[in-house]
Order: C-alpha cells, then sequence, then structure tokens
C-alpha cells in the first residue's frame, strides 16, 4: 500500500519545548517537502529536498529544521524558536513537479 | 513576482451548478498548473493539471481552461454535488525538475443540497 504517512495526526505540546513530525514516504520519490497551512493562508512551503543529504529553506523555515538522512524520511523539527507554531502541517513528496500530500499533523502549542 | 492568486475566497453554488474558481499568476517562467482538493483535516489531494500548450483539460466533470496571454487559469466543476464542498487550491511551478509549487489561498466550495 503506497502512499505519504505522517505521524502522529494531533500533537500537543507546551511553549518552550521542540517536537519531531514525522514524515515517511514508500513512493521512491526523490523530492520531499513541508508546508504550513493556517487558516485563509494557504499553503507556506517551509523546506524542501531533493535528495538524500541536501535540502533547502522555502518561504518560512524560520524556527524549524529538518533532516534528510534517507529517501524514505524527512522529519520536521519545530524548535522553541518559532513564535507561532500551532498549525496543520502537511508532508509531500513529487515525481518532477507532481506533488502528493500526507494526511497532515495537527500541532497545537501551549 | 511568485504570486499566485485565487478567487473567490468562498462560493455557495446550488446541487447541479457550475462552481468557476479563477487564478491569476505574474511569473511568466511558469508552466505547470495543478488544481488541488482538500476535505476537512485531510491532506490536499492532486485533482487536475494542465500545461500552457493546451488551453483546456477535462477530466470527468472537472476541467481547467487556461489563458496564456492573461496569465490567468481556472476550475470549471460541473453538475456540482454535495461531495465535492471542500477547499480547491491552485497552484503554479516552472516545469523544470523538482520546481517548488506556488499556491494560491484557497476556494471554500460549498454544495448546496
Amino acid at each position: 500500500d503506497g502512499g505519504i504517512t505522517q505521524s502522529p495526526k494531533y500533537l500537543f505540546r507546551k511553549e518552550g519545548q521542540n517536537v519531531t513530525l514525522s514524515c515517511e514516504q514508500n513512493l521512491n520519490h526523490d523530492a520531499m517537502y513541508w508546508y504550513r497551512q493556517d487558516p485563509g493562508q494557504g499553503l507556506r512551503l517551509i523546506y524542501y529536498s531533493q535528495i538524500v543529504n541536501d535540502f533547502q529553506k522555502g518561504d518560512i523555515a524560520e524556527g524549524y529544521s529538518v533532516s534528510r538522512e534517507k529517501k524514505e524520511s524527512f522529519p520536521l523539527t519545530v524548535t522553541s524558536a518559532q513564535k507561532n507554531p500551532t498549525a496543520f502541517y502537511l508532508c509531500a513528496s513529487s515525481i518532477l513537479n507532481e506533488q502528493y500530500f500526507g494526511p497532515g499533523t495537527r500541532l497545537t502549542v501551549t | 513576482q511568485q504570486q499566485v492568486k485565487q478567487s473567490p475566497q468562498s462560493l455557495i453554488v446550488q446541487k447541479g451548478g457550475i462552481s468557476i474558481i479563477n487564478c491569476a499568476y505574474e511569473n511568466t517562467a511558469f508552466d505547470y498548473f495543478p488544481w488541488y482538493q482538500q476535505f476537512p483535516g485531510k491532506g490536499p489531494a492532486l485533482l487536475i493539471a494542465i500545461r500552457p500548450d493546451v488551453s483546456e483539460k477535462k477530466e470527468g466533470r472537472f476541467t481547467i481552461s487556461f489563458n496564456k496571454s492573461a496569465k490567468q487559469f481556472s476550475l470549471h466543476i460541473m453538475d456540482s454535488q454535495p461531495g465535492d464542498s471542500a477547499t480547491y487550491f491552485c497552484a503554479a511551478s516552472r516545469n523544470s525538475g523538482y520546481s517548488t509549487l506556488t499556491f494560491g489561498k484557497g476556494t471554500m466550495l460549498l454544495v448546496s443540497p
């Protein structure tokens, strides 16, 4: 069963704590992406990676970090430096331009 | 330069009617234009996409119309159904390798029974 998995579906953290969101794909896609979605804001690109051990900042990378040690995995860490971390986080992977999204993780920081 | 402007923000259509969502872009280097459908609490799903070598693409009840000179493209949903109620996003990118997508802000469609 091919696809993109994100875990957990809901995540709650206290302010000041770092938290890591998981994203795994078994589609054999080279490129992976992280987006943040806020009501009325559309999808904003945080980081993307086109190949293992390489990644680039997107439009809103401040306060986030990523790693790409395996082709299948692209975890996102939301650090305590991110001022407004509460959001819906979406991971995607792509074959060239065609991006396919995971089910998302809703992060709530209080 | 990288913006994609989407309208309207929200749309209410009666069952059986035609839903029309419009997008405009500025970057003339864009040459891949997908539409995504997102249900509440779910990830967006790729619905249909067009490249500028054609002016229209149809898949079932969904049609993309593309106007290169006006730098505009639109999604038409024919015979709209309550199950089509969702948020729709247009996007654009350069059709070169793994170019990133620039998304519109979305249109919330409600199809009334």
